[in-house]
């Protein structure tokens, strides 16, 4: 079955360095997101990315964050200068279409040092 | 963000039981959807619901789009170990999906 792979599964940074997060979403997928969810809360919307733009963002998603989809397969997440409280596990999502289901890979967890 | 209030926050309960949770929102949604968390991992989808009124299995779950479309029910049936997890709700607008708070199953041998 296919499925959403993002990378690293885990990454430790010190405050104030760059981190890119990847995702390859499933193949015949257009819409593309990125969620966070900080330890034992809910998952909250970061950003969604359809046909090479971001078509919405929460206002989480600020001037720090950045998506882009380098190829015809890739879709990654930058932080430009990571804080303490961006310490979150990061999921990438994809759907065929905004309205359907939405299918999430394992998750990134960064700690930010 | 929208708001979805989830509930239970969390549940214990004894194998063999039925268990039963909702979500409801002020806002009406397209689509509700129903995922399973692991600790450490990724959310699963579990259902998916479309139409106002639909109720929808998979197994021994069932799920309904409530038919004012501000809210959704996910009933699991003869619970079992491996059912222990954090289930989530989201629902859509039509952007994007916004998550309930989620509820934790214990289930009890």
């Amino acid at each position: 079955e296919p499925e959403v792979t993002q990378t690293p599964s885990h990454q430790v940074t010190q405050m104030g360095q760059e981190v890119i997060l990847r995702c390859v979403p499933i193949s015949n997928h257009l819409y593309f997101y990125w969620y966070r969810q900080i330890l034992g809360q809910k998952v909250e919307f970061l950003v969604s990315f359809y046909n090479n733009e971001i078509s919405e963002k929460s206002e989480i998603f600020d001037d720090q964050f950045s998506v882009e989809r380098p190829d015809g397969s890739n879709f990654t997440l930058k932080i430009r200068s990571t804080k303490l409280e961006d310490s979150a596990m990061y999921f990438c999502a994809s759907s065929v279409h905004p309205r359907n289901t939405i299918y999430f890979g394992e998750g990134s967890w960064l700690t930010v040092v | 963000g929208q708001q979805l209030n989830q509930s239970p926050q969390s549940m214990f309960i004894q194998e063999g039981e039925d268990v039963s949770m909702n979500c409801t929102s002020s806002s009406i949604f397209n689509t509700w959807l129903w995922y399973k968390q692991d600790p450490g991992e990724g959310p699963v989808l579990l259902i998916a619901l479309y139409k106002a009124g639909e109720l929808t299995s998979n197994g021994r779950l069932t799920a309904q789009f409530g038919i004012t479309r501000k809210d959704s029910f996910l009933n699991i049936s003869a619970s079992i170990p491996s059912d222990v997890g954090i289930y989530f709700c989201a629902g859509s607008t039509g952007n994007q999906f916004y998550f309930g708070t989620g509820t934790s199953l214990t289930v009890i041998p």
